[in-house]
């Protein structure tokens, strides 16, 4: 397997536009996991699903992020519109049950 | 106070020396992990336990629940042991995490 699978590495954007992060996890992993990381704040969980449904989004910033799961090998993650504060590394991980979680290579954005 | 503190916040280390990095936290958790976040910024997990004590190689990390306390150690360590290590502990959902603000870790050769 070629592990979690995240894309696009790098997005640079202009204030105000839309970004969409995509997320592929580990075939047969059924938790995924959208995480946030900064200088400020370090890593922090933004929502995960379990079998393709949201079961804790509370770490959402606010109503301009929003998280998609339509099947077990994608998931989305939306910001709309985007603002210079949402600069940082987004990673996405997946498990199986209770075993470890792996992370995807994370994507960089930069909001200018 | 955050829910997950580490100790140190950098650590500097000659090659060889044993390391031990500390984690402490404040709430009840259903499992600990440990990861390591390369230079180059990807993240892999190296432990993830709930009682006594797990090693992989030169690691080997443990945790006392009572105590709500957590170390990873590295025996002879490496430079290619450079990065930084995070603590988290996971409520319910063990991928739930409260993550700690990292150990920044440098060997010399």
């Amino acid at each position: 397997d070629a592990g979690v699978i995240q894309s696009p590495r790098h997005e640079v954007t202009e204030m105000g536009q839309e970004v969409t992060l995509r997320c592929k996890p580990i075939s047969g992993h059924d938790y995924l996991f959208w995480y946030r990381q900064t200088m400020m704040r370090g890593l922090e969980l933004l929502i995960y699903f379990n079998n393709n449904v949201p079961i804790d989004d509370s770490g959402m910033p606010e109503d301009r992020f929003s998280a998609k799961m339509p099947n077990a090998s994608f998931s989305t993650l939306k910001i709309q519109p985007s603002e210079p504060r949402d600069s940082a590394v987004y990673f996405c991980a997946s498990s199986f049950g209770t075993e470890k979680l792996f992370f995807g290579s994370g994507t960089q954005l930069s909001v200018l | 106070k955050n829910e997950v503190e580490q100790s140190p916040q950098n650590l500097t280390a000659q090659e060889g020396e044993f390391i031990t990095i500390n984690c402490s936290y404040s709430v009840g958790i259903s499992a600990l992990h440990w990861l390591q976040q390369h230079p180059g910024g990807g993240i892999v997990s190296l432990f993830m336990l709930s009682s006594g004590k797990k090693k992989h190689g030169r690691l080997i990390a443990t945790i006392n629940i009572q105590e709500k306390h957590s170390s990873l150690h590295i025996t002879a360590s490496h430079p290619r042991d450079s990065a930084v290590y995070i603590c988290a502990v996971s409520r319910g959902s063990q991928g739930n995490l409260i993550f700690g603000k990292g150990t920044k870790l440098s060997v010399k050769p």
